[in-house]
């Protein structure tokens, strides 16, 4: 059981350019979620998806996009990166039933440098 | 605003010298406190969750409670493979019909032999 999988593992990127990270769950969980990791700071929710179609906007949206078209997949798009975005990415995922019942279950990570 | 503190930021243990670790919450409408351990260069990993003040869950060597105000992760007799950040998170805003967690800052435990 692989759980939740991200890639690529590391990325560096000139600033402008765009990119897909991608997030893979083979959990059938409903509820997906892209968090960012900053040193001194604590996880900040990016988006979220309930379920195949519907996403919603976390804490720190912007210059990020997402798309849920499947229930196993989960990319986070960045349309023209920035340094402000270099930061440690990770995807969750979480069961069906009450989203606030639910531990998360985390990805490996994307390490993502904006040069 | 919600807020989730934990500390200290960074605690140093010698093996089997017991201690433990705070995260204090300040949230209206608690749904869910959760603890994670998280090793470097890798994702979070789910060790508890705590519904309700008095509520007590066990692993191993560690040992979750929770107030009203603050949850306390006890570790008694650590060994060196118990060196981990340990993360605290809240669940209890509610927005559009989802809950969005909040996740404290993180307390990194070395474990020295």
């Amino acid at each position: 059981n692989a759980g939740v999988t991200q890639t690529p593992k590391f990325q560096v990127l000139k600033t402008g350019q765009s990119m897909t990270l991608q997030c893979a769950q083979d959990m059938n969980h409903e509820y997906m979620s892209w968090y960012r990791q900053d040193p001194g700071m604590g996880l900040r929710l990016i988006h979220y998806s309930v379920g195949a179609g519907i996403t919603d906007q976390g804490e720190v949206p912007n210059g990020y996009n997402v798309s849920r078209s499947t229930t196993e997949d989960f990319p986070l798009r960045l349309l023209s990166a920035a340094p402000s975005q270099t930061s440690v990415y990770f995807c969750a995922s979480s069961s069906t039933g009450v989203w606030s019942n639910q531990p998360q279950h985390f990805g490996d990570g994307t390490r993502l440098s904006i040069l | 605003e919600d807020q989730v503190t934990q500390s200290p930021e960074a605690l140093r243990l010698q093996e089997g010298e017991s201690s433990s670790l705070n995260c204090s919450y300040t949230v209206s409408g608690l749904r869910g406190l959760f603890w994670y351990r998280q090793d470097p260069g890798k994702g979070p990993e789910f060790l508890f969750t705590l519904y309700s003040a008095g509520e007590e869950k066990e692993k191993e060597r560690l040992k979750a409670t929770l107030t009203k105000k603050e949850s306390f992760l006890h570790i008694t007799a650590p060994k060196p493979e118990d060196s981990a950040t340990y993360l605290c998170a809240v669940q209890a805003r509610e927005t559009g019909g989802s809950y969005i967690p909040t996740f404290g800052r993180g307390t990194s435990l070395i474990v020295h032999p």
